[in-house]
């Protein structure tokens, strides 16, 4: 199993410019998530979903839009990258059964991002 | 809301000396409680985690306990070495599935 990927491992953007980050996991996990890390602030979760086609927002969703067609996949879009969208991007997976909400969330390598 | 607070770094400290890095919370419910750990360059791996209270959980000699009467969840390590250094989070998730994190504690341990 690879896990959980991320795509790119580096980006520069200049403001105003859009992409979208990418996100797969191989473990048919159903509860799948974005963070961003800032110095001094630890991770803070943008959006979340439980399920294909379901979704729901974090601490700091804005500037930010996420979808979930597949199990597998979970985009996460920034439409007009603006210079405090600079960060570390982790996408992370976990299953949803078991222990539910105490279930070990598996993270990817993470995405660089640098907006200019 | 819910959160977590952890005490600031950075923690240094001599080979083989214990460690505690404090974390407590505030919550609703009864949320699980976990650390990780997040090496240099890398993304953030399970250390330990604890499901309701007066659980134990351990690993790699490090151990922490899930204390509802005071909301805290402290992490230990009798003896650390250097491989040891890294940042630890302490982070909770309740039943509507968000995982709220700590701003995290760097630890450098000398030999």
């Amino acid at each position: 199993n690879a896990g959980v990927t991320q795509t790119p491992k580096f980006q520069v953007l200049k403001t105003g410019q859009s992409m979208t980050l990418q996100c797969a996991q191989d473990m048919n996990h159903e509860y799948m998530s974005w963070y961003r890390q800032d110095p001094g602030m630890g991770l803070r979760l943008i959006h979340y979903s439980v399920g294909a086609g379901i979704t729901d927002q974090g601490e700091v969703p804005n500037g930010y839009n996420v979808s979930r067609s597949t199990t597998e996949d979970f985009p996460l879009r920034l439409l007009s990258a603006a210079p405090s969208q600079t960060s570390v991007y982790f996408c992370a997976s976990s299953p949803l059964g078991g222990q539910g909400a105490g279930n070990e969330q598996f993270f990817g390598p993470g995405t660089r991002l640098t907006v200019l | 809301g819910n959160s977590v607070t952890q005490m600031e770094g950075p923690v240094t400290l001599s080979e083989e000396a214990f460690l505690t890095i404090n974390c407590t919370y505030t919550a609703t419910g009864y949320p699980s409680l976990f650390w990780y750990v997040q090496y240099p360059g890398e993304g953030l791996q399970l250390l330990l985690k604890a499901t309701k209270a007066d659980d134990k959980g351990s690993n790699k000699g490090f151990e922490a306990t899930y204390r509802k009467e005071t909301t805290s969840f402290h992490l230990e390590k009798g003896s650390v070495q250097v491989s040891d250094s890294a940042v630890y989070f302490c982070a909770l998730m309740d039943s509507s599935y968000k995982l709220i994190f700590g701003s995290g504690t760097r630890l450098l341990v000398r030999p």
